[in-house]
């Protein structure tokens, strides 16, 4: 079945600076990579997802960009802010109906 | 529209114990699945469902039952509780399979004493 590596699993930052978390799947039959953000004590919550047709898309201080050849997608926060801080998860879907989570990235936003 | 609902928010079991964990969505979503959250592990899929009358196994089904009667339910059983059941279970409904966003309930936090 497909696997999903994350890295990070922490990742700490000053308020502005950027941040960056990277996943690698494995089935090449994967098509959709969405990131979930998880507030402590709180249900995940979808930020941006990037179909695999698609090499990079923005929304605002978010951007993903993905390689389909390299089996690896990325997200980028810019200028971080205290409120960005929490556990962020990559997922892989394809055609058997799953999402694939990673093990998740602690981001902490330093002010 | 109230999303997806999960209850209970919190329950404590005995070992050997059995329950449901109910889940509803009103979104007439086809997809739903369980997830069990556990610390460093990410989410992993429990089971799943694509449709009513259709069920299949995720990632980490023994020692769980699931069923689908109608679009707007999905329950979990778990059949005798043991101490490694002890998670953060969380529900999830998507309106199609493939490339749409999972819309996931509040979670229930469960502990097998």
């Amino acid at each position: 079945g497909e696997n999903v590596e994350q890295h990070p699993s922490t990742l700490s930052v000053q308020e502005g600076d950027s941040a960056v978390i990277k996943c690698t799947y494995s089935d090449s039959a994967s098509n959709y990579f969405p990131w979930y953000k998880q507030e402590l004590g709180k249900r995940p919550q979808l930020i941006i997802d990037i179909r695999s047709n698609v090499g990079e898309k923005k929304d605002q201080r978010i951007a993903v960009t993905l390689n389909k050849t390299a089996k690896h997608f990325s997200l980028h926060i810019t200028e971080t802010q205290p409120e960005d801080s929490a556990v962020y998860f990559c997922a892989s879907g394809g055609s058997n109906y799953k999402l694939t989570f990673g093990k998740g990235t602690l981001l902490t936003v330093n002010p | 529209n109230a999303g997806v609902t999960q209850t209970p928010k919190f329950q404590v079991l005995k070992t050997g114990q059995s329950m449901t964990l109910q889940c509803a969505q009103d979104m007439n979503h086809e997809y739903m699945s369980w997830y069990r959250q556990d610390p460093g592990m990410g989410l992993r899929l429990i089971h799943y469902s694509v449709g009513a009358g259709i069920t299949d196994q995720g990632e980490v089904p023994n020692g769980y039952n699931v069923s689908r009667s109608t679009t707007e339910d999905f329950p979990l059983r778990l059949l005798s509780a043991a101490p490694s059941q002890t998670s953060v279970y969380f529900c999830a409904s998507m309106l199609q399979g493939l490339n749409t966003e999972a819309f996931f309930g509040q979670g229930t936090r469960l502990t097998v004493v």
